[in-house]
């Protein structure tokens, strides 16, 4: 069975520092793929960043990037130079690929980052 | 270009009642899952509808049905319901074959 494991419930951050939220993952699959979704108060999940299994860069989007460890099965995110609108929930995210893999979403338990100015 | 539209934003329920929640994907997109998220949980997959029919369920009973039309658009509906249902409940659309999910903002149901 597939599991997301985040075992930081909070975290601080100083504004314009960078912060590395943890993110480890059990699965038996060859092909998934992993997500980092931001949830601000308001709700709804914001998509950041995703990494596939047999990328073999570490994925970049902005201010954000993926630090994947396949051996490890980690896929910390970094967020560099915090924001004070960086305050939110984070949640890793997994999904399997391949013939009949419908695409559902195992979710861990989410970390909270708060920004501090 | 529209996101996911989520309505009603906020639900206020009696226990043993039934609710329907809806869900309207963005434009382009063909599938849509649904997901409860407890108070400070990760969201946990409900089910996900693919040309109208439920293509995968998670562990939920069969209080949870839910519905595609040929707009692509969903709903959700829990019948008698539990005062453990209260959680925010989010609709996510995709289109088959493609990583990327589109999240609405939720409906947040409480069950008194």
């Amino acid at each position: 069975a597939q599991k997301i494991t985040q075992t930081q419930p909070g975290m601080f951050v100083q504004e314009k520092e960078a912060v590395t939220l943890d993110c480890t993952y059990d699965t038996s699959d060859q092909s998934y793929g992993l997500f980092w979704y931001k949830q601000p108060s308001s709700g709804e999940m914001i998509f950041l960043i995703y990494q596939g299994s047999y990328d073999e860069q570490n994925a970049t989007e902005g201010r954000y990037s993926l630090n994947f460890q396949k051996a490890r099965k980690s896929a910390n995110l970094v967020i560099s130079a915090s924001q004070l609108g960086d305050s939110a929930m984070y949640f890793c995210a997994m999904r399997r690929w391949g013939s009949g893999n419908t695409g559902k979403l195992i979710f861990g338990q989410g970390t909270t980052l708060q920004v501090k100015p | 270009d529209a996101g996911v539209t989520q309505s009603p934003t906020h639900l206020i329920k009696t226990r043993g009642q039934q609710v329907t929640l809806r869900c309207s994907p963005k434009s382009g997109h063909d599938t849509v899952s649904w997901y409860q998220q407890a108070l400070g949980q990760g969201p946990q997959f409900i089910f996900q509808y693919y040309e109208e029919e439920e293509r995968q369920r998670g562990n939920f009973p069969d209080r949870f049905s839910g519905h595609q039309f040929p707009n692509y658009s969903s709903e959700l509906n829990v019948n008698a319901l539990l005062l453990g249902d209260s959680a925010l409940y989010l609709c996510a659309s995709s289109q088959a074959g493609s990583y990327g999910y589109t999240f609405g903002s939720g409906t947040r149901l409480t069950v008194v």
